[in-house]
């Protein structure tokens, strides 16, 4: 069936430090690879998406390319900010249309000033 | 943007005893919610869809019995935890998919923390 792997955290990085969390995916066809942010005391916010194979999705300064050949969809960001601080969700849409998302564990992240 | 509320955020309560916890839309019309659980350090897990007006559709490994979803209007859906055990102490979240905004349009609720005790 279909999984999402996310690396552990929790991740800490000094703020303007380079952000990688990465993402990989077992799907049968062509799903939809999402990031999700969630903040403290807040519900899960789309972050990027992208829908097919090369896509980039970005946002925010965060950016994500779907690699069909590597199967992942890893998160990054070249200069975080304290206000990132959150915790990330990588998620997959199945290619039937039924609005199921299937998540991994998450990754926290802890921007320090 | 679209606004899913969820209530309560924590609650704590005896083994035995039954909880709800209430999804709301705030300001579109949901036909279809989504009902997730997540245990410490792992995914969020689909426990059921819930559509308007009907029954639920369960996961797989689900009971269906214990956890009770009511989805009695387009902007209300709710989770019951019957007969609570320490076990099903757990992150539950919500989300709702908004109608023509697009096929991964999701909004989800802030979670409840339950601890059965």
């Amino acid at each position: 069936g279909n999984s999402v792997t996310q690396m552990e955290g929790p991740v800490t990085l000094s703020e303007e430090a380079f952000l990688t969390i990465n993402c990989t995916y077992t799907a049968t066809g062509y799903p939809s690879l999402f990031w999700y942010v969630q903040y403290p005391g807040e519900g899960l916010q789309l972050l990027l998406k992208a829908t097919k194979a090369d896509d980039k999705g970005s946002n925010k300064g965060f950016e994500a390319t779907y690699r069909k050949e590597t199967t992942s969809f890893h998160l990054e960001k070249g200069s975080v900010q304290v206000s990132d601080s959150a915790v990330y969700f990588c998620a997959l849409k199945g290619s039937s249309n039924t609005g199921k998302l299937i998540f991994g564990q998450g990754t926290t992240l802890q921007v320090k000033p | 943007g679209a606004v899913v509320s969820q209530h309560p955020s924590r609650v704590i309560c005896k083994s035995g005893t039954s909880v709800k916890i209430e999804c709301r839309s705030l300001d579109f019309q949901a036909t279809t919610m989504f009902w997730y659980r997540q245990f410490p350090k792992q995914s969020l897990m689909l426990m059921a869809t819930s559509n308007e007006g009907s029954k639920a559709t369960y996961e797989q490994g689900v009971e269906k019995d214990k956890f009770l979803i009511n989805h009695a209007s387009l902007t209300l859906s709710t989770l019951t935890v019957t007969s609570a055990h320490p076990e099903d102490s757990s992150f539950y979240i919500c989300s709702a998919r908004a109608p023509g905004a697009g096929r991964e349009k999701l909004f989800f609720g802030s979670g409840t923390q339950l601890s059965v005790l």
